[in-house]
């Protein structure tokens, strides 16, 4: 069966420095999405993506946060000056023909941030 | 702003066991509901996915209901397996909140062989 495949599953950062999530969706999905979810807590949406634009961001995703599909299969979260706070495991997902189909999620990439 | 509760927090059962998983939510506008399973250190993988005009779908053992007037899900597992056991989150789609997913906190089951 098609997965949603993230790398790296850990990463190790400096507080201050620039951080950037790998995300392959599956192949003829249209819809992508970052989740979030720190230790002990609910899984957060993050940002939803779709024909090449943030089609919704939640009040998390501030300026210091930004995607990108830089091929036709990539898809990147990318963090520019990490904080404490944004230590947690941030999962990838995707969907295929319509939102309304379910959203399937990788294994995730578990951030610390030092 | 929608509020999605999953009890209980935990549970843990004899193996063979059928089991029941609840799921509410506040605002009952929503376009559909998901569950997914956690391992842990894991991803969620998804299980099943409830449209807002249906009431039920069943998948192998696991099946889903869906009360929208009422805002509940269930998830009813039968005959249980110490493979069963995980975190057990449910998801709802809003009509008004495009296509994000609102999780709960999720219910951890533990299967006893």
């Amino acid at each position: 069966e098609p997965e949603v495949t993230q790398t790296p599953s850990h990463q190790v950062t400096q507080m201050g420095q620039e951080v950037i999530l790998r995300c392959v969706p599956i192949s003829n999905h249209l819809y992508f999405y970052w989740y979030r979810q720190i230790l002990g807590q609910k899984v957060e949406f993050l940002v939803s993506f779709y024909n090449n634009e943030i089609s919704e961001k939640s009040e998390i995703f501030d300026d210091q946060f930004s995607v990108e599909r830089p091929d036709g299969s990539n898809f990147t979260l990318k963090i520019r000056s990490t904080k404490l706070e944004d230590s947690a495991m941030y999962f990838c997902a995707s969907t295929s023909w319509g939102p309304n189909q379910p959203q399937h999620f990788g294994d995730g990439t578990r951030l610390s941030i030092l | 702003k929608q509020e999605v509760t999953q009890i209980p927090a935990a549970l843990s059962v004899p193996e063979g066991e059928n089991l029941v998983l609840n799921c509410s939510f506040t605002d009952s506008a929503i376009y559909n509901l998901q569950w997914f399973r956690q391992d842990p250190g894991k991803g969620l993988t998804s299980l099943l996915l409830i449209q807002s005009s249906q009431r039920e779908q069943t998948s192998g053992r696991l099946n889903a209901s869906l009360d929208k007037s009422s805002g509940r899900s269930t998830l009813y597992i039968a005959a249980s397996q110490p493979g069963d056991s995980a975190t057990y989150l449910c998801a709802v789609r809003l009509e008004t909140s495009g296509s994000r997913l609102t999780f709960g906190e999720g219910t951890q089951l533990t299967v006893n062989p």
